[in-house]
């Protein structure tokens, strides 16, 4: 069974960090292009970033909001994806989802995700 | 950047009715849209990829339409089941998501 799961959510102060992992299975992850997916309580849904697979380059891409602050990485021998968030702030609280799905820059869709972690940024 | 509006934010249907929900972008994005559904404390379910492609195990009375910057997704005969939030994403660019359309029931 394809799977997704996701941990490392909590309550943190503003200016603070945290790191969100992602453990994979059921598929071979080293192929994957993975992406997080966060809504904020009562929002939409907000792409936050993405990395491809080591053989299509291992490329991250971030939205605006998070750049500069936020990392994507990954682990392709524990099957785990990461994300370190810095500089945390009170918009960053939201439900954090891991997902992965087509590798294709433009057809590029999600199809598999984890059921999420809470991350609370307040002081 | 790319800007997706939906429209409508909400709507109110009974079971059996026929629902279109619409998508636009703020430029040309060909067919590089996916259609989500989500419900409440879930995480959301992929309906319609590239545009108009079912995804493998949605009911066909899910479609999708459009290519350029006006998309459609149509539910032809609405089901209790699928009282939920619908999200488009574009896929042209960086990804982005539209902002929602809420189904309810009437």
């Amino acid at each position: 069974e394809v799977q997704l799961v996701e941990s490392g959510g909590g309550l943190v102060k503003p200016g603070g960090s945290l790191r969100l992992s992602c453990a994979a299975s059921g598929f071979t992850f080293s192929n994957a292009w993975m992406s997080w997916v966060r809504q904020a309580p009562g929002k939409g849904l907000e792409w936050v970033g993405r990395i491809k697979s080591k053989t299509d380059g291992g490329t991250t891409d971030y939205a605006a909001p998070v750049k500069g602050r936020f990392t994507i990485s990954r682990d392709d021998s524990k099957n785990t994806l990461y994300l370190q968030m810095n500089s945390l702030k009170t918009e960053d609280t939201a439900v954090y989802y891991c997902t992965t799905g087509n590798n294709d820059y433009y057809y590029y869709y999600m199809d598999v995700w984890g059921k999420g972690t809470t991350v609370t940024v307040s002081s | 950047d790319i800007q997706m509006t939906q429209s409508p934010s909400s709507l109110s249907a009974s079971v059996g009715d026929r629902v279109t929900i619409t998508c636009r972008a703020s430029q040309s994005i060909s067919s590089y849209l996916n259609w989500y559904q989500q419900k409440p404390g879930k995480a959301p379910k992929l309906l319609i990829y590239a545009a108009s492609s079912l995804q493998s195990g949605v009911p066909s009375r899910f479609s999708g339409s459009g290519s350029g910057t006006d998309f459609t997704l149509t539910i032809s005969s609405l089901q209790p089941e699928d009282f939920a939030t619908y999200y488009c994403q574009q896929s042209y660019s960086t990804p982005g998501f539209g902002p929602g359309t809420k189904v309810d029931i009437k």
